[in-house]
C-alpha cells in the first residue's frame, strides 16, 4: 500500500530563515510525486511534479528534491506570505488517484 | 471564474438526514476527484471518474456514500443516513488525463453534523 510520511508536523520560521520540509514515501512503482500549498479554508494549490530521483524544481523560495525514498521542499529565505501547510502527495502504477500525506503546518514570522 | 467550483460552502445537518455535494469541474478536465479531509489531515481519496465512468472507489468508502458524474461534466456526492465522523471537508478536484497529478481543487464543501 502506498504510503506517504511528512515532517515536521509544524514549522515556525522567522523571515528569511530558511529550512526545508520532508516527504518520506513507499510506493511499489512510482508514477510521480507532487507537492501542494494549502490556505486555510482553501483546496490544495497545485506546486510541483517529480518523477524520478535527482530530479529538481524550483519556483521563487521553494525548490523541490526528489531521491528513491524522500523528497524534499526546500525553503529559503522565506516571507510571511509562504505561511500555509505543504503537502506531498504521489502516484504509484495502478492507481490513478494520489495519497497524500498529513502535510506540514509553515508558519513564517516577519 | 473557470476554476472548480463546489456547492454548497457549507452545510449542517443533523445525524441520520442524506446530505448533497456539487461539483462543477474545469469543462476541458475529463478526469474528476472526491477527497474528504478532517482537520490536520491530508485529502483522503474517495472516489474518481473518468467522464461518466466511475473508474475507482476507495475501500473506506461507506455504502452510504454515492456518487455520480452523468453525462462527464458536474458530479454529486450524495452521503445518505449521515454521522457525526462524516463531519469533513468534502473536496472535488479535476484534471486533464495527460497530466493526472496536477489536480485543481475546489474550495471544498465543509459538512457539520450534529
Amino acid at each position: 500500500e502506498d504510503q506517504v510520511t511528512q515532517s515536521p508536523e509544524a514549522l515556525r520560521l522567522q523571515e528569511g530563515e530558511s529550512s526545508s520540509l520532508n516527504c518520506s514515501y513507499t510506493v511499489s512503482g512510482l508514477r510521480g510525486l507532487f507537492w501542494y500549498r494549502q490556505d486555510p479554508g482553501k483546496g490544495p494549490e497545485f506546486l510541483f511534479t517529480l518523477y524520478s530521483a535527482g530530479e529538481e524544481k524550483e519556483k521563487e523560495r521553494l525548490k523541490a528534491t526528489l531521491t528513491k525514498k524522500e523528497s524534499f521542499l526546500h525553503i529559503t529565505a522565506p516571507k510571511p506570505e509562504d505561511s500555509a501547510t505543504y503537502l506531498c502527495a504521489l502516484a504509484g502504477t495502478g492507481r490513478r488517484a494520489l495519497t497524500f500525506g498529513s502535510g506540514t503546518r509553515l508558519q513564517v514570522q516577519p | 471564474d473557470t476554476g472548480v467550483s463546489q456547492d454548497p460552502r457549507h452545510k449542517i445537518t443533523k445525524r441520520g438526514q442524506n446530505v448533497t455535494f456539487r461539483c462543477d469541474p474545469i469543462s476541458e478536465h475529463n478526469r474528476l476527484y472526491w477527497y474528504r479531509q478532517t482537520l490536520g489531515q491530508g485529502p483522503e481519496f474517495l472516489t474518481y471518474f473518468q467522464n461518466e465512468a466511475q473508474l475507482e472507489k476507495s475501500r473506506l468508502l461507506s455504502d452510504r456514500f454515492s456518487a455520480e458524474r452523468p453525462k462527464g461534466s458536474f458530479s454529486t456526492l450524495e452521503i445518505q443516513r449521515t454521522e457525526q465522523g462524516d463531519s469533513a471537508m468534502y473536496l472535488c478536484a479535476s484534471s486533464l488525463e495527460t497530466n493526472t497529478g496536477e489536480l485543481f481543487f475546489g474550495e471544498g464543501s465543509r459538512l457539520t453534523v450534529l
